[in-house]
């Protein structure tokens, strides 16, 4: 099974500051097969990134994602006060598997 | 509009079964896998399992194997989750969930999501 270790786990940013999540993999994930979800209080889960680096459908372009292999990154350029949230990556490239999240926190 | 939405949750007592259906609407759904993911109180979100559009390709995590089964009905568009010898550790908000890519046999991400059903697996 593939382990998705995110950090950090609690990130204190500003509002208009630049966030940086990171996501690493036990093991490679097989053609970038990584997504992330933002996920709000009371929430479901919403796709922003799926295969790396391509956003979901709706998605602000402040929204980005890179990296292959083990390593994995979301950036949001410039933060928006509705984007504090938790965050999870998932890896589907061997059965699906979810990193235990990074909260984003208004500092 | 792509709608998802869970039922048949509750209060279990450990070693009972309990169904739970997911029913959607607003795209053609026998062309995409569906997956159930649940969250415990408070933790994150974990993959339970997923049934490819023909129901040809299934997956379990090992948490669920041998205790969960998933099933799909395509004339009723509907996805189910049986579940048997409930545990303790079961207890969680159990969501279905729509693959992003038509006919993928393995899965992909998730573009769509139910509200969720919970689960609370309790003598």
């Amino acid at each position: 099974e593939i382990v998705l270790t995110q950090s950090p786990g609690t990130l204190s940013l500003s509002p208009g500051e630049r966030a940086t999540l990171s996501c690493r993999a036990s093991q490679s994930v097989s053609s970038s097969y990584l997504a992330w979800y933002q996920q709000k209080p009371g929430q479901a889960p919403r796709l922003l990134i799926y295969g790396a680096s391509s956003r979901a459908t709706g998605i602000p372009d402040r929204f980005s994602g890179s990296g292959s292999g083990t390593d994995f990154t979301l950036t949001i350029s410039r933060l928006e006060p509705e984007d504090f949230a938790v965050y999870y990556c998932q890896q589907y490239g061997s059965s699906h598997t979810f990193g235990q999240g990074t909260k984003l926190e208004i500092k | 509009e792509v709608q998802l939405v869970e039922s048949g949750g509750g209060l279990v007592q450990p070693g009972r079964s309990l169904r739970l259906s997911c029913a959607a609407s607003g795209f053609t759904f026998d062309d995409y896998a569906m997956h159930w993911v649940r969250q415990a109180p408070g933790k994150g979100l974990e993959w339970v399992s997923g049934i490819s559009w023909n129901s040809g390709s299934i997956g379990y995590a090992d948490s669920v194997k041998g205790r969960f089964t998933i099933s799909r009905d395509n004339a009723k568009n509907s996805l189910y989750l049986q579940m048997n010898s409930l545990r303790a550790e079961d207890t969680a908000l159990y969501y279905c969930a729509k693959d992003i890519v038509i006919a993928a046999a393995g899965g992909t991400a998730f573009d769509y999501w139910g509200q969720g059903t919970l689960v609370t697996v309790s003598s």
